[in-house]
């Protein structure tokens, strides 16, 4: 089955930094990759998500690139602010939601004033 | 507005209880949901698929006698932790997704056994 690894599992910044959070996959088969913020207590969020047919794709502040062939994609929070303090968890599944996702073990996102 | 809907959001009850948390999708009829579980500081685990009309499908390691999954209908799948214990503890989240679309999470569920 799939495996996803996902690096660091804590990330301190400074605000107004740039924070890059990188995950790997191992099945060639998956094809969406969606991105989740999970605030403490709470459900996890979708904040962004790429297909395989796509190398990049932005939504404000926030960035995910992919690379098919090397089996890895990131995420990229730009002008990071303390609102974007929560653990992130990257997944991998072979179609869409409708797919069961594999998710990576999170990271732990602190941006400090 | 939300999604998808989970209930109840925390349940505190003594061991040998059985448990029955709710999903229902909101937007739309989902023939499939699916249950998660998280410990502490940990990543959501796929707990099992549910297939509305058929039985759940479950993930390896997950004992199906112990977590019941009901999904009668195209907008509501159960959860039922029987004769829970301590170790049952958890953080239980339900999704729902269809084809290609993204997957919504519904708010959890906090089961206490005490």
């Amino acid at each position: 089955g799939e495996n996803v690894e996902q690096h660091p599992s804590t990330l301190s910044v400074q605000e107004g930094d740039s924070a890059v959070i990188k995950c790997t996959y191992s099945d060639s088969a998956s094809n969406y990759f969606p991105w989740y913020k999970q605030e403490l207590g709470k459900r996890p969020q979708l904040i962004i998500d790429i297909r395989s047919n796509v190398g990049e794709k932005k939504d404000q502040r926030i960035a995910v690139t992919l690379n098919k062939t090397a089996k890895h994609f990131s995420l990229h929070i730009t002008e990071t602010q303390p609102e974007d303090s929560a653990v992130y968890f990257c997944a991998a599944s072979p179609t869409g939601g409708g797919n069961k996702l594999t998710f990576g073990t999170g990271t732990q996102l602190k941006v400090e004033l | 507005g939300a999604v998808v809907s989970q209930h109840p959001s925390r349940v505190i009850c003594k061991s040998g209880t059985s448990v029955k948390i709710e999903c229902r999708s909101l937007d739309f009829q989902a023939t499939t949901m699916f249950w998660y579980r998280q410990f502490p500081k940990k990543s959501l685990m796929l707990m099992a698929t549910s297939n509305e009309g058929s039985k759940a499908t479950y993930e390896q390691g997950v004992e199906k006698d112990k977590f019941l999954i009901n999904h009668a209908s195209l907008t509501l799948s159960t959860l039922t932790v029987t004769s829970a214990h301590p170790e049952d503890s958890s953080f239980y989240i339900c999704s729902v997704g269809q084809g290609d679309q993204p997957q919504h999470f519904g708010d959890g569920t906090r089961l206490s056994i005490l």
